[in-house]
């Protein structure tokens, strides 16, 4: 059974710093990985996918790495704003399902 | 882009009623819709997988009886909480993928928040 994992479950930063969150998954055998956000309450917004031959994406200052090999995905925000201050869930298709990590929580402080 | 909707956003009810929850793909064709359901501070679970024109496939653990899924078109989902109780209070997400179940990028609705008196 695939578990995803995220670390940290919430995160802190000043305006201006970087991001980077991390996601773990036992199984390898993944079809693919995306980055969403989610604002309070409402639903996700896709970020970045992964397909599972690539080692990274990028959009704007969005950045997120795969390694299938050791089960990880990080992402990657540059120069952090207020207004990237979200839950951030790693999914992994696999077997045909999407499994979600928990989420970490980030606040960017002004 | 691909848009999901789902209705309504949000809805109170009380104990015993049911509750219809519908998910609309507006602008493509979704072979496949997923429902999850999503506790404060938790991650999606998925509940159950639904085709059309053909019988959900429910996660271990959901009670089929109590959360009925009707894909009866490409374009709506529909999932029914039969005689809510409050323990059934969460935050029910809908997803949709014009092709077969992983292999596309998903596209989600807002969500549907319900409270259970």
């Amino acid at each position: 059974k695939q578990e995803v994992t995220q670390i940290p479950a919430a995160l802190s930063v000043p305006e201006g710093e970087n991001l980077v969150l991390n996601c773990s998954f036992t199984d390898s055998a993944i079809y693919n990985l995306q980055w969403f956000r989610q604002d309070p309450g409402k639903g996700l917004t896709s970020l970045l996918l992964i397909q599972s031959s690539q080692r990274e994406q990028t959009s704007g200052r969005l950045n997120a790495s795969l390694d299938k090999s050791s089960g990880r995905s990080t992402l990657y925000i540059a120069a952090s704003q207020p207004g990237d201050s979200a839950t951030y869930l790693c999914a992994v298709s696999s077997w045909g399902k999407l499994q979600f990590g928990a989420g970490t929580q980030v606040v960017v402080t002004p | 882009g691909a848009v999901v909707s789902q209705h309504p956003s949000w809805v109170i009810c009380k104990s015993g009623t049911s509750v219809k929850i519908e998910c609309r793909s507006l602008d493509f064709q979704a072979t496949t819709m997923f429902w999850y359901r999503q506790f404060p501070k938790q991650s999606l679970m998925l509940m159950a997988t639904s085709n059309e024109g053909s019988k959900a496939t429910y996660e271990q653990g959901v009670e089929k009886d109590k959360f009925l899924i009707n894909h009866a078109s490409l374009t709506l989902s529909t999932l029914t909480v039969t005689s809510a109780h409050p323990e059934d209070s969460s935050f029910y997400i809908c997803s949709a993928s014009p092709g077969a179940s992983g292999a596309n990028v998903l596209t989600f609705g807002a969500g549907s928040r319900l409270t259970v008196l």
